[in-house]
């Protein structure tokens, strides 16, 4: 089955520095990648959509600047958290679906836990 | 209030139970997935679905389009079923060729044994 992948799984680091999270689609291309951040015991709450090829699209009250997003190629998406600082401490999770068809499912990388101290 | 609401909140079941998950949405979908959170984090999508019914093993969804409902069901249920069973929906409004979904609070679900 198709599987996501994303690294690191667990970071913790100091405030201030800056973090990046990939997220790897292994076995199928995916032309749209999406970023979510989870606080504890709350459902997902979708940051942006990363687009191959092109800028991603942010939701409303996420700072470009601060999460910033490339996708490069058609299995590889990254997210990088600026300057970071304890409130950006959350649980990042990515997800993927095939290119070239709508309705498709979508599959979850394993999430990444940031600590920032 | 959400878009997507499910209920129950939080769940308790004895092993070998039969349990039910409910999802109610307002807003036209393309689809309606079913996720699975374990305690680590990492989710698994268990059905994506448009109409109809599927069953995978012990697990069966429903949905029912006209009342914007669907359903999540696990018999025989077991301890390592305990999860944060989630629900999600892809709008119509948002575009389906973007996949884009919009995800209910979750159900926790223990097992005991």
């Amino acid at each position: 089955g198709a599987v996501v992948s994303q690294h690191p799984s667990r970071v913790i680091c100091k405030s201030g520095t800056s973090v990046k999270i990939e997220c790897r689609s292994l076995d199928f291309q995916a032309t749209t990648m999406f970023w979510y951040r989870q606080f504890p015991k709350k459902s997902l709450m979708l940051m942006a959509t990363s687009n191959e090829g092109s800028k991603a699209t942010y939701e409303q009250g996420v700072e470009k600047d601060k999460f910033l997003i490339n996708h490069a190629s058609l299995t590889l998406s990254t997210l990088t958290v600026t300057s970071a600082h304890p409130e950006d401490s959350s649980f990042y999770i990515c997800s993927a679906s095939r290119a070239g068809a709508s309705n498709q499912p979508q599959h979850f990388g394993d999430g990444t836990r940031l600590s920032i101290l | 209030k959400n878009e997507v609401e499910q209920s129950p909140q939080n769940l308790t079941a004895q092993e070998g139970e039969f349990i039910t998950i409910n999802c109610s949405y307002s807003v036209g979908i393309s689809a309606l997935h079913w996720l699975q959170q374990h305690p680590g984090g990492g989710i698994v999508s268990l059905f994506m679905l448009s109409s109809g019914k599927k069953k995978h093993g012990r697990l069966i969804a429903t949905i029912n389009i006209q009342e914007k409902h669907s359903s999540l069901h696990i018999t025989a249920s077991h301890p390592r079923d305990s999860a944060v069973y989630i629900c999600a929906v892809r709008s119509r409004g948002y575009g389906g060729a973007t996949n884009k979904l919009i995800f209910g609070t979750g159900t926790l679900l223990a097992v005991q044994p």
